[in-house]
């Protein structure tokens, strides 16, 4: 079965650390980009990171920049997002979600998750 | 960044009837632009992509039109399963991705 799994969420206080956990099966992890998004409560949708298909590249939003870092490991189809010094406004369901092209990344999303919530909060 | 303008906020028609919705670019995107479908609870589902692609398995009566700033997703006849919130994405501005802020799509 195709599917993105995440895993990781929860409630953590401001200028803590949190880690993501997205687990692939169904398609070849390793031809991918892979991308997370987030969606805070009630809110629209919001890019936050890609990773390459080889984990080389990666590019994240400004606001995120210097405090989430994005990687991959091929080995176990797993896909990770490390969120450091976390803001109230950093809460979100993130889900994350499939590049539509092999290899070199189209920045359209074809499979999502069913997310996980972080919540930040005193 | 690139801001997409979704309109209307909502859109409220009954089923059978065609439904219009706009997506506006504060510059030029060419035709690097997505739709999106997400229903309550769950995550969303790409319907169209570079504007006028449908993704696998979409039905025919969803369809993509426009270029530049001004772009266009319609329905050709509303099914019950089709009201949910719409959202489009560009991807010209590589690597900051955008989304608008969608279009609620209700029964009336």
């Amino acid at each position: 079965q195709v599917e993105l799994v995440e895993s990781g969420g929860g409630v953590v206080q401001p200028g803590r650390s949190l880690r993501l956990s997205c687990a692939a099966s169904g398609f070849t992890f390793r031809n991918y980009g892979m991308h997370w998004v987030r969606q805070a409560p009630g809110k629209g949708l919001e890019w936050v990171a890609v990773i390459s298909y080889d984990g080389r590249d990666k590019y994240y939003r400004d606001s995120v920049k210097g405090r989430f870092t994005i990687s991959r490991d091929n080995s176990k189809k797993t896909l990770y997002l490390q969120m450091n010094s976390l803001r109230a406004d950093d809460t979100a369901v993130y889900y994350c979600a499939k590049d539509f092209a092999m290899m070199d990344p189209s920045l359209y999303f074809d499979l999502w998750g069913r997310g996980s919530l972080v919540a930040v909060s005193s | 960044e690139i801001v997409l303008t979704q309109s209307p906020a909502t859109l409220s028609l009954s089923p059978g009837e065609r439904a219009t919705l706009s997506c506006r670019a504060s510059q030029s995107v060419s035709s690097q632009l997505a739709w999106y479908q997400q229903k309550p609870g769950q995550a969303p589902r790409l319907l169209i992509y570079d504007t006028s692609n449908r993704a696998t398995g979409i039905p025919a009566r969803f369809s993509g039109s426009g270029s530049g700033t001004d772009f266009t997703l319609t329905i050709s006849s509303l099914q019950p399963e089709d009201f949910a919130v719409y959202y489009c994405q560009q991807r010209s501005s590589w690597p900051q991705i955008t989304f608008g802020q969608g279009t609620r799509l209700e029964i009336k």
